[in-house]
């Protein structure tokens, strides 16, 4: 089993709609988990952090289920420039010293006009 | 306040020469990572260091693969002997030290070196 597994899409989603990525990871002692955004042979970049009580920043929205070990993001009223491959992210450190992160594959997200 | 730096942006090398890729972290950062992705793949992570010292790297090939991060200058991805399979963009990602905050400091990544074994 993938340590974080992503359903790789494609999602072609039309302007305006409201699109959902999920995600799970297997260690239940994970600590920090991110959603991340990579636009195509460019570098990953932090989107927002995911919290047990849910966390909101403009029209996305990620929550995360430590009980089921599932991550999610919400983007609302989708735009052109969402176009981007979403990335999940969790860090397994909980003490210095134990920072790597590990990434699912992605789901590749397309915004048509 | 310049972001992560990683040079060169793109490298070619024939099977079996040396690759060295050079990353400079953001001011005030102390760690580093090393990730690599291979075509159609996710990040992959490689290594973590500090100055002077090499914290995990537990996701190094255990062959030709080093890495360091001197006192001075840049941390620098060392691959002897490359072969095909090596291709990849490698990208490196630095963060600062908070005391207290253990995990979840945000790692912010460079833009990447795309090696390219022939």
């Amino acid at each position: 089993r993938k340590e974080v597994e992503q359903d790789p899409g494609p999602f072609n989603v039309p302007e305006g709609a409201t699109v959902a990525f999920n995600c799970t990871y297997s260690n239940s002692a994970s600590q920090s988990f991110f959603w991340y955004r990579q636009d195509c042979r460019k570098e990953p970049k932090l989107l927002m952090s995911v919290y047990s009580s849910g966390n909101e920043d403009g029209r996305f929205t990620a929550q995360l289920n430590r009980a089921s070990q599932y991550i999610s993001l919400l983007i609302r009223d989708s735009k052109l420039s969402d176009s981007a491959t979403y990335l999940c992210v969790v860090n397994d450190g909980y003490d210095f010293g134990n920072e790597k992160l590990t990434f699912g594959t992605g789901t590749r997200l397309t915004i048509i006009p | 306040n310049a972001g992560v730096m990683q040079n060169p942006r793109h490298l070619v090398r024939r099977r079996g020469q040396e690759a060295r890729l050079r990353c400079s972290p953001m001011k005030g950062h102390s760690h580093v990572y090393w990730y690599r992705q291979l075509p159609e793949e996710g990040l992959k992570f490689m290594v973590y260091l500090q100055k002077e010292n090499i914290i995990d790297e537990s996701g190094m090939p255990k062959e030709r693969f080093s890495a360091e991060f001197p006192k001075e200058g840049p941390s620098i991805l060392r691959i002897q002997q490359v072969v095909r399979g090596d291709s990849a963009a490698y990208f490196c990602a630095s963060s600062p030290y908070l005391p207290g905050q253990g995990a979840g400091n945000e790692q912010f990544f460079g833009p990447g070196t795309r090696l390219t074994v022939l």
